[in-house]
């Protein structure tokens, strides 16, 4: 059964880089089935697709958040991440990974992790 | 892209029925049958309700059903239960291999 981890610091610092990592397990990171994605929720708020990636090595940003963003993958590792720069208050939120339908449950998220706190304070 | 539009609160009584509104654009909601939409409980994770419009994932059960008619899509929660109450997200392909969630619906059960 697919499973996913966030994992990462849960406290970062104003302008500096928010950098988060989610771990596969179950399955392959190969899988032509997904794409893998990135989501957040701020504090009370709702959702917001951060971006996805392709095994493959191609990469899908959130327009409005595309300048920041980098997305990457270790295969060796059978993990993603996620790095966000220049981190303000408002990039404070829960982060989620997840699968993207790729070849079923088109562009559905089928299967989430259990996502992770990151605050933005000095 | 901006945001779908969602209503932010929607309520029923013990098994009557809801149906939550999901309005985008012809270039997400209206151009594509890539409408999902999920559940979400105080503190937990989403979870996966409806998918291309109208499909239910395994295990969802079928007081759940998906539509949609031009560029909204809805979400209807017929027999409501009390673990029916939780936030409701739609959200879209937006070409390019975009994405876009709407604002949430939260579902009461009065």
């Amino acid at each position: 059964q697919l499973q996913l981890q966030e994992s990462g610091p849960g406290l970062v610092k104003p302008s500096e880089t928010l950098s988060l990592t989610c771990t596969v397990s179950g399955g392959s990171i190969n899988s032509s089935s997904y794409y893998w994605g990135w989501i957040r929720q701020p504090p009370g708020k709702g959702l917001e697709w951060i971006g996805s990636f392709y095994y493959s090595g191609t990469t899908y940003y959130n327009p409005s958040l595309k300048s920041r963003v980098t997305i990457s993958v270790d295969t060796s590792k059978n993990h993603f991440s996620l790095k966000l720069s220049s981190v303000t208050a408002a990039d404070t939120a829960v982060y989620y990974c997840a699968t993207v339908g790729r070849t079923s449950t088109y562009y559905g998220m089928d299967v989430w992790g259990q996502g992770t706190t990151v605050t933005v304070s000095s | 892209q901006s945001a779908l539009t969602q209503p932010p609160s929607a309520s029923g009584s013990p098994g009557q029925s809801v149906t939550i509104s999901c309005t985008g654009t012809s270039s997400d909601v209206g151009g594509y049958n890539f409408v999902s939409w999920y559940q979400q409980h105080p503190g937990t994770a989403p979870k996966l309700m409806i998918y291309e419009v109208t499909k239910r994932p395994s295990g969802v059960p079928d007081r759940f059903s998906g539509s949609k008619s031009g560029n909204t899509a809805s979400l209807t929660v017929s027999g409501l239960q009390a673990e029916d109450e939780a936030d409701y997200y739609c959200s879209s392909y937006a070409g390019s291999n975009n994405l876009v969630f709407g604002g949430g619906t939260k579902v009461t059960v009065l």
